[in-house]
């Protein structure tokens, strides 16, 4: 049974440049959340999706991030532009459809900017 | 809105010590709760949960009870080991009006255990 999986693990990327992380949810789960965490600091919400649809992008910025769950493929949070203060661990979280269900983390994906 | 508010870190024991981490939650409806554990360099895995008011959560020796009149969650353990070391979360789970799991986690407490 394979957990959420994200990819990369890593990645490194100048100013101005793009970013696009992936997550695969867990199997038979249709809710994918992003999180960011900055150094030394907890989970900050950015959005949560559901197949094709984006529930809520309370915690998005409004510019340079989009997200995406397309019907077939993984989740996509697309950075567009990067600057230094982008650089953190970004983590996709996925449930079944349960008011009682727990989330299931990725590894997580580590974007430091240069 | 929701919320949770738990114990600033870091918090150093040593091994064999009894642990507390403190957390509150500020919750419209009923919630479910849950802490979360980090180990470095890793993504977050569940420890236990509470679905209910005086529902106790407990996992490798770990325990919360779900307190709805105090509006706590406070993590404790016994004898905590050197491989306890890690940061935990304490979070929330609102269904919402859409019926939807918003979670809203606490900024976490960094745990070290020393020998």
């Amino acid at each position: 049974n394979a957990g959420v999986m994200q990819n990369p693990r890593h990645l490194v990327r100048r100013r101005g440049q793009e970013a696009r992380l992936r997550c695969s949810p867990m199997k038979g789960h249709s809710h994918v959340y992003w999180y960011r965490q900055l150094p030394e600091e907890g989970l900050k919400f950015m959005v949560y999706l559901q197949k094709e649809n984006i529930i809520d992008e309370s915690g998005m910025p409004k510019e340079r991030f989009s997200a995406e769950f397309p019907k077939e493929g993984p989740s996509i949070l697309r950075i567009q532009q990067v600057v230094r203060g982008d650089s953190a661990a970004y983590f996709c979280a996925s449930s079944p459809l349960s008011r009682t269900g727990e989330l299931f983390f990725g590894e997580g994906s580590r974007l430091t900017v240069l | 809105g929701d919320s949770v508010t738990q114990m600033e870190g870091p918090v150093t024991l040593s091994e064999e010590a009894f642990l507390t981490i403190n957390c509150t939650y500020t919750a419209t409806g009923y919630p479910s709760l849950f802490w979360y554990v980090q180990y470095p360099g890793e993504g977050l895995q569940l420890l236990l949960k509470a679905t209910k008011a005086d529902d106790k959560g407990s996992n490798k020796g770990f325990e919360a009870t779900y307190r709805k009149e105090t509006t706590s969650f406070h993590l404790e353990k016994g004898s905590v080991q050197v491989s306890d070391s890690a940061v935990y979360f304490c979070a929330l789970s609102d269904g919402g009006v859409y019926n939807f799991n918003k979670f809203y986690f606490g900024s976490g407490t960094k745990l070290n255990v020393k020998p």
